[in-house]
């Protein structure tokens, strides 16, 4: 059982927009902690896709966007390709735990 | 450019132990707090423990305490991960990250990871 939720799969068209959302509880998300977003390509480690809710690192394409809305976070994809298929998990830090916190994984299926 | 290398992985007993290393280049560890997060086989991301830029803080995941010790060595830029009283729920691929610097809480570069697999 994660700390934060996360639906277990989405899927969309080539060229579509697909949201994943993250919803977590006080004290993690929604109070002073970021949420981040985490891209796994089939067989490979984790990759920074969006940190600090709504920030992309140098390298990661304009479609990927974050938001926050109270205490739940989203991932937008948008002009979905082929390469997107991926899993994708949300990560932030519980206060109440001392530790840090994933999502249980949203894998996208590119129809 | 960043790279973290796990090492260390393989096929243990239950109740043994087994120790982790992450090497790290292209950046000055001494600066950087670092985390060991494992993956399950078929399974999400579970954080497992961290360890502050200095050596002076470290947390554990419940599912971890007691049983496995973090500790790094800057001057040789290694973290190992001490894991004693190894359980079957303990395999996974391990990988070690390093939490930004800019953006606390985050986790801007991993390894690739290393196979543990707990078997009798």
């Amino acid at each position: 059982q994660s700390v934060l939720t996360q639906p277990p799969s989405v899927s969309g068209a080539p060229g579509q927009r697909v949201t994943i959302s993250c919803t977590g509880s006080s004290p993690n998300i929604g109070t002073d902690y970021h949420v981040h977003w985490y891209q796994q390509l089939p067989g490979t480690a984790p990759t920074l896709l969006i940190y600090g809710n709504t920030n992309r690192p140098s390298g990661v394409p304009d479609r990927f966007s974050g938001s926050m809305s109270g205490n739940s976070a989203s991932l937008a994809i948008t002009g979905l390709q082929a390469e997107d298929e991926a899993d994708y998990y949300c990560q932030s830090f519980d206060s109440s735990l001392s530790a840090w916190v994933f999502g249980g994984g949203t894998k996208l299926t590119v129809l | 450019q960043v790279h973290l290398v796990e090492s260390g992985g393989g096929v243990v007993q239950p109740g043994r132990s087994l120790r982790l290393s992450c090497a790290a280049s292209g950046f000055t560890l001494s600066s950087y707090a670092i985390h060991w997060v494992r993956q399950a086989p078929g399974k999400g991301l579970e954080w497992v423990a961290f360890t502050l830029y200095d050596g002076s803080n470290e947390y554990y995941a419940d599912s971890v305490k007691g049983r496995f010790t973090i500790s790094r060595d800057n001057s040789r830029n290694t973290v190992h991960l001490q894991m004693n009283s190894l359980r079957a729920e303990d395999t996974a691929v391990y990988y070690c990250a390093r939490e930004s610097a800019t953006v606390g809480g985050s986790f801007d570069f991993w390894g690739q990871g290393t196979l543990v697999t707990v078997s009798s």
